[in-house]
């Protein structure tokens, strides 16, 4: 079986361009979760959605958009690219949201570097 | 304060030796706790779930202390291939919190 897979894996971008982002998840999996790694530091959550409904966002600004489609694959957007946003975006999958031993099983990643 | 800190490392051990390492937790409210592996730049996978009474796999121990909201991981018998960036992460509600990781380098 596939695991998460992740496109495309680097991309490169300039100051104030867009960019998107697209995940699928684990057959049967109806959870997808992103997640930015800035080098040296830990994964920080950004979204989550579940049944392609919002069930969660962290702390990052409007510029972050994303979405879930009716096959569970998911798409983040990030407008207005700035330095900052250089960075692992991972997407993890889970069989449902808030389980209490909810495992998530990530993808490989896509590494954006805005110039 | 940051809601998971882990001690960052490295952590140079030879091979054969034990490690351990902690991380300490700022949600009291938190509901489970995890640790995850990740290699240079790869993705981070699933190790071990940390239940309260402490749990054990392979050469891995994992423990919790609720009431100092801290987080343990032990290796035994330490192995090159463990080589790696262990996250400590934190679950509270929909939301997964991870330290920075803990950096151990096995050597032979």
């Amino acid at each position: 079986d596939a695991g998460v897979t992740q496109s495309p894996t680097h991309l490169i971008k300039t100051r104030g361009q867009h960019v998107t982002l697209r995940c699928s998840p684990i057959s049967g999996h109806k959870s997808v979760s992103w997640y930015q790694q800035v080098l040296g530091q830990g994964p920080q959550f950004i979204f989550q959605y579940y049944e392609k409904e919002e069930r969660g966002r962290g702390n990052f600004p409007d510029r972050f958009s994303a979405r879930q489609f009716p096959n569970y694959s998911s798409e983040l957007n990030v407008n207005a690219l700035l330095l900052g946003d250089s960075a692992l975006y991972l997407c993890a999958s889970s069989t449902r949201t808030g389980a209490t031993n909810e495992k998530l099983f990530f993808g490989s990643g896509t590494q954006l570097s805005v110039l | 304060r940051k809601e998971v800190e882990q001690d960052p490392g490295p952590f140079n051990v030879p091979e054969g030796a034990t490690v351990a390492f902690n991380c300490t937790y700022s949600n009291s409210a938190s509901q489970s706790f995890f640790w995850y592996r990740q290699d240079c730049r790869k993705e981070p996978k699933l190790l071990m779930s940390v239940y309260s009474s402490g749990n054990e796999d392979g050469r891995f121990t994992a423990q919790l202390n609720r009431a100092s909201q801290y987080i343990s991981l032990l290796i035994r018998d330490s192995k090159l291939s463990d080589s790696a960036t262990y996250l400590c992460v934190v679950r509270s509600d929909y939301k997964l919190s991870f330290g920075a990781g803990t950096t151990v380098t096995v050597r032979a």
